[in-house]
């Protein structure tokens, strides 16, 4: 079937580096994509969003880019801190508009202080 | 931001019983409403659309006499988990459109099962 991966497991980087997460999609039909962060025992999250009529979104600290030719999506995070230790997840959504969203598989982001 | 409130937010119960978890939307009215599973160290998994006033939507997989799902008011909607064994242990997860993919999670329920 139709999947959202992950390149990285695990992604460890020294605070004050920036970090890339990176994700690869599958479904050429998917239009809205969406960054998620998960602390441990929590839920999902929202960070940042982009719909597929854009290539590159910024907000505080953080940019996402899409590249649809070769169906990938990357999370970039300015000045890492240790607050941004996390499980971080990509989704797609498959079904314009409806909110039914199918998850990556996740990278856990550890910053080393 | 809009808030979506989860309870309990961790159950243990015995082999056999059934449990029931409960999403709401206490700002903002959803139609629909989403479950997801989360077992440890993996990613969340989509379990069912539940649409106010009309039955659910299951995913391939799941069986959806186990996992019954109500969406009684635009405000809530329960997942209860029946005759609960301990592979179905896991953290569930709800969400809530306030406008179509307009998305808020709750913060999630921890489900153990002896």
């Amino acid at each position: 079937g139709e999947s959202v991966g992950l390149h990285l497991p695990t992604l460890s980087v020294q605070e004050g580096d920036n970090s890339i997460i990176n994700c690869a999609y599958s479904n050429s039909a998917s239009d809205y994509f969406i960054w998620y962060k998960q602390e441990s025992g929590k839920g999902p999250q929202f960070i940042i969003d982009i719909r597929s009529n854009m290539d590159k979104r910024q907000g505080q600290r953080v940019t996402v880019l899409l590249n649809k030719t070769v169906k990938h999506l990357s999370l970039q995070i300015a000045a890492t801190q240790p607050g941004d230790s996390a499980v971080y997840f990509c989704a797609e959504n498959i079904a314009s508009n409806t909110g039914k969203l199918i998850f990556g598989q996740g990278t856990t982001l550890q910053v080393k202080p | 931001g809009a808030v979506v409130s989860q309870h309990p937010s961790r159950v243990i119960c015995k082999s056999g019983t059934s449990v029931k978890i409960e999403c709401r939307s206490l700002d903002f009215q959803a139609t629909t409403m989403f479950w997801y599973r989360q077992f440890p160290k993996q990613s969340l998994m989509l379990m069912a659309t539940s649409n106010e006033g009309s039955k659910a939507t299951y995913e391939q997989g799941v069986e959806k006499d186990k996992f019954l799902i109500n969406h009684a008011s635009l405000t809530l909607s329960t997942l209860t988990v029946t005759s609960a064994h301990p592979e179905d242990s896991s953290f569930y997860i709800c969400s809530a459109a306030r406008v179509p993919g307009e998305l808020f999670f709750g913060e999630g329920s921890r489900l153990t099962v002896l």
